[in-house]
């Protein structure tokens, strides 16, 4: 079975900090992992997925398969990050069983 | 930029009644996900549609859900009868076979008073 954990429910923190957002897994095989993102009052979408390697809007996330965890960072929030954060994992397997398994969410609040 | 459509996006309804949720996937996406959110909680897979066909229903309460795709294209979620845990928001998601990305409607947010 796969399991998505993130530890934190709440993350507050202060313009021009840093932010990370933990996210640990459990799955026998190597999955795919992904970060999604709802900002208020809008649809829950994709932020960044471990398989690009992208930064996008300054985030980055890194697959570390030894600790089994997909942290996503930002070395400076910004107001605009403001939003809930979802990690998600898909088995690795694909084909057309493209199945996510959420985390229960972290809101990170950004305060200027 | 096409979007996923679902209607109605609030429902509130009594307990034992019959309640029905509506998606328009992202026209060329043949994989359709319904998942239920309870206040609090991330997504939770409900049922996967490959075009017209159920991949996965695993998570489905079957006794009183039940999901169809009759063409392979729009999808309905049905609750009969509903019952007071079921208040949450439904969500539709759609993706094309080849990308993982899914693509999220707005959702239906249910109260079951």
């Amino acid at each position: 079975a796969q399991r998505v954990t993130q530890p934190e429910k709440l993350l507050s923190v202060f313009k021009g900090a840093p932010v990370e957002l933990k996210c640990n897994y459990s799955y026998s095989g190597s999955p795919e992992l992904f970060w999604y993102v709802q900002y208020s009052r809008q649809r829950l979408q994709l932020l960044l997925r471990h398989i690009s390697r992208e930064s996008i809007k300054g985030f980055t996330a890194d697959l570390n398969k030894g600790e089994t965890s997909f942290h996503l960072k930002k070395p400076f929030a910004q107001e605009e990050d403001s939003a809930m954060y979802y990690c998600a994992l898909m088995p690795g397997s694909g084909g057309s069983n493209y199945k996510l398994t959420f985390g229960k969410g972290t809101l990170l609040t950004v305060n200027p | 930029e096409a979007e996923v459509a679902q209607s109605p996006r609030y429902k509130i309804t009594e307990k034992s009644q019959a309640v029905a949720f509506w998606c328009d996937p992202i026209s060329g996406h043949a994989t359709l996900y319904w998942y239920r959110q309870i206040l609090g909680q991330g997504p939770e897979l409900l049922v996967q549609f490959q075009d017209e066909s159920v991949v996965d229903d695993s998570q489905l309460p079957k006794d009183r859900f039940s999901a169809e795709r009759l063409k392979g294209v729009d999808s309905t979620l049905k609750i009969q009868p509903a019952e007071l845990g079921d208040s949450a928001m439904y969500l539709c998601a759609t993706t094309q076979g080849s990308n993982n990305e899914q693509f999220f409607g707005p959702g239906t947010r249910l109260t079951v008073l």
